[in-house]
């Protein structure tokens, strides 16, 4: 079965740039969503395709995704970013999501 | 206004059976790919099932053969029966759209089971 690897943790201060890596077998074929879910609420998408922002979501969160790995990253990150984030793909008709970063703001 | 609201959690015995509901509104079930995603507590996000509009259903390799996804049309409301419920079952059940097969847009609240004797 297909496997996505994420860091547990990534810790930043305020105003800097957050990197979340996910790893996974040439995800750079497969298009990559990220959810945001923050304690006790549902999780929220807030890259898809790779890249695209829903309605709603800051400039400042963006993705890319090439070779073996895909990159959620947040802009000028606030304390509101606090969060564990997902990478999600679809391999084979089943959804697959990363094992999940904790994003801890200083 | 989409929304979806699920319902049908609780507490059950190692071995039991329940049916979780969600309920949509604001588009049509039957129109969509539908999918459950699960999260264990303190855990991530695990993948359950999906129903295409075709009809066509996938399920995770944990839950095949005991857990049944299905969709109502007339209610508008996306099922899963969960029988030979296991203590690795405990978690909160979301429901969840999914366009094309690809991401999942909307969530809902989530409902939590518990499988304890």
């Amino acid at each position: 079965s297909y496997v996505l690897t994420q860091p547990p943790s990534v810790s930043v201060a305020p105003g800097q740039t957050a990197r979340i890596t996910c790893g996974g077998n040439n995800i750079g074929s497969k298009s990559v969503h990220w959810y945001q879910q923050k304690p006790g609420q549902a999780p929220v998408l807030v890259v898809y395709d790779d890249s695209d922002r829903p309605s709603g979501i800051p400039e400042r969160f963006s993705g890319s995704n090439s070779g073996n790995t895909a990159t959620l990253t947040i802009s000028r990150v606030e304390a509101g970013d606090e969060a564990d984030y997902y990478c999600q793909v679809w391999d084979s008709s089943r959804g697959v999501f990363g094992t999940g970063t904790k994003v801890t703001v200083l | 206004e989409v929304q979806l609201v699920e319902s049908g959690g609780g507490l059950v015995q190692p071995g039991g059976s329940l049916r979780l509901s969600c309920a949509a509104s604001g588009f049509t079930v039957s129109s969509n790919y539908m999918s459950w995603v699960r999260q264990a507590p303190g855990k991530g996000l695990e993948w359950v099932s999906v129903i295409y509009s075709g009809g066509s259903t996938y399920y995770a390799d944990s839950v095949k053969g005991r857990f049944t996804i299905s969709r109502d049309n007339s209610k508008n409301t996306l099922y899963l029966q969960m029988n030979s419920l296991r203590a690795e079952d405990t978690a909160v059940y979301y429901c969840a759209r999914v366009p094309h097969a690809g991401y999942f847009d909307y969530w809902g609240q989530g409902t939590l089971v518990t499988v304890s004797s």
